[in-house]
């Protein structure tokens, strides 16, 4: 059975650092694509970017390149998200999911994890 | 970036009501769009990717349609667990941004 499981929920003042992580099971994390979705208190859904653990290959959406780094060990089939210097508009859900492929038509995220609610207040 | 804009926003419909959700792009996108659902409190699941290609395990009341820019997420008669958010997503290329989300409402 395919799973991704997220890290716990996290309170952090402005300007700590932080990494949260997605461990993924029953398939071969090598060879799928990892993506991070930010979710804003009664907002909507934003891709923020993907990495490929078989070689590190990360793409980010431009609204978040410089802000996050997303990165994976695949010796224990996990990948993360990492903030080095959080604000309050960081307060979010954090999922993440698994992207068959970014050159076939398996180009979406089938599987989900539960979601990281990060809280960043001072 | 290629900017996805649902229609509706919101909805209220009914159990048994046939119900269509638009999504269009800033820019041709081929047939790369997928439909997700979200209820309160969960992640999302998909539902509906390549525009029109059910997810397994998905009942064959959604169907999806279109291609280019304009697409429609169809429910043929809702059901009382259908009410959600549903969220369009090009994956054309990156990032694959998701539309601003359709919230279904029980009338």
């Amino acid at each position: 059975e395919v799973q991704l499981v997220q890290s716990g929920a996290e309170v952090k003042k402005p300007g700590e650092s932080l990494k949260i992580s997605c461990k993924g099971s029953g398939y071969s994390f090598t060879s799928y694509w990892i993506g991070w979705v930010r979710q804003m208190p009664g907002k909507g859904l934003e891709w923020m970017g993907i990495i490929y653990p078989g070689d590190s290959d990360t793409r980010y959406s431009p609204s978040f390149q410089g802000q996050v780094t997303i990165s994976a060990d695949k010796s224990i089939s996990t990948a993360y998200l990492q903030w080095s210097s959080l604000k309050a508009s960081d307060t979010a859900m954090y999922y993440c999911a698994r992207l068959p492929s970014l050159v076939s038509r398996l180009r979406y995220f089938d599987y989900w994890g539960q979601g990281t609610l990060v809280t960043v207040s001072s | 970036d290629i900017q996805m804009t649902q229609s509706p926003s919101s909805l209220s419909a009914s159990v048994g009501d046939r119900v269509t959700i638009t999504c269009r792009a800033s820019q041709s996108i081929s047939s790369y769009l997928n439909w997700y659902q979200q209820k309160p409190g969960k992640a999302p699941k998909l539902l509906i990717y390549v525009a029109s290609s059910l997810q397994s395990g998905v009942p064959s009341r959604f169907s999806g349609s279109g291609s280019g820019t304009d697409f429609t997420l169809t429910i043929s008669s809702l059901q009382p667990e259908d009410f959600a958010t549903y969220y369009c997503q090009q994956s054309y290329s990156t990032p694959h941004t998701f539309g601003q989300g359709t919230k279904l409402e029980i009338k």
